[in-house]
């Protein structure tokens, strides 16, 4: 596609429950991205894609939160038994190749979970 | 930990004037980013800087900079209701030495008004 997408562009759960959110990077693009974007702050880095592996997790604030990009396209972040504290906008992003050579990454218009 | 500070945090601008917003980092880095968020929007990249002294324009924004200071400003010209949006510093860094991340400022609202 034209440039990167992500669904649902809103979702309202109760807490507890188990949510995912999807990635569509740009095609082409090895490199994927997942940052979380509190109100008022800015974003924030969780997780990072190179082709179907996760290259560095260490961004993700706990165990409840998990990630995967089976096919090295589209990526999914799951969250479990979601807290309040998870509402946030996540925001996806893609760069050409990444892998250290820290190219332009271009965002997604991201998934604004609120946690009732 | 590296931080990335801007400021101001919001600034409101006259239609017609210029301005100056600043992004300071804690760290060694020779490529910051800025982007741009409209409300409710995707981060949009406007400059990408790529070395101590470099300097971009587009339009009436100009970006700079200075790695030595560890700053980076962003210039608007005769500001336009056009350019009132959230604007971004991010800094990238290797983390943990197997991927990148962009740790960003908590960016600049920028209204401007007639």
């Amino acid at each position: 596609g034209a440039g990167v997408s992500q669904t649902p562009s809103n979702k309202v759960t109760e807490k507890g429950k188990y949510v995912e959110l999807r990635c569509d990077p740009i095609s082409g693009h090895t490199a994927l991205y997942w940052y979380r974007q509190s109100l008022g702050q800015g974003p924030e880095f969780l997780i990072y894609f190179q082709g179907t592996g996760a290259a560095d997790d260490s961004g993700l604030p706990n165990d409840r939160f998990f990630a995967v990009r089976p096919e090295g396209s589209v990526s999914t972040l799951k969250i479990q038994r979601t807290e309040r504290g998870d509402s946030a906008v996540y925001l996806c992003a893609s760069s050409l190749s990444g892998g250290g050579t820290r190219e332009t990454q271009y965002f997604g218009p991201g998934t604004r979970l609120l946690v009732l | 930990e590296l931080k990335v500070e801007q400021n101001p945090l919001f600034l409101s601008m006259q239609e017609g004037k210029n301005y100056t917003i600043y992004c300071n980092y804690s760290t060694t880095s020779d490529r910051l980013y800025w982007y741009r968020q409209d409300p409710g929007k995707s981060l949009e990249s406007l400059f990408v800087l790529l070395s101590n002294g470099a300097v971009k324009q587009e339009g009436r924004l100009m970006a700079s900079l200075d790695t030595k200071a560890r700053l980076s400003t962003l210039h608007i010209t005769a500001a336009v209701h056009d350019l009132s949006a959230t604007y971004f510093c991010a800094v990238d860094i290797y983390y943990n030495q197997a991927g990148t991340a962009l740790i960003f400022g908590k960016g600049t609202t920028l209204s401007v008004s007639s």
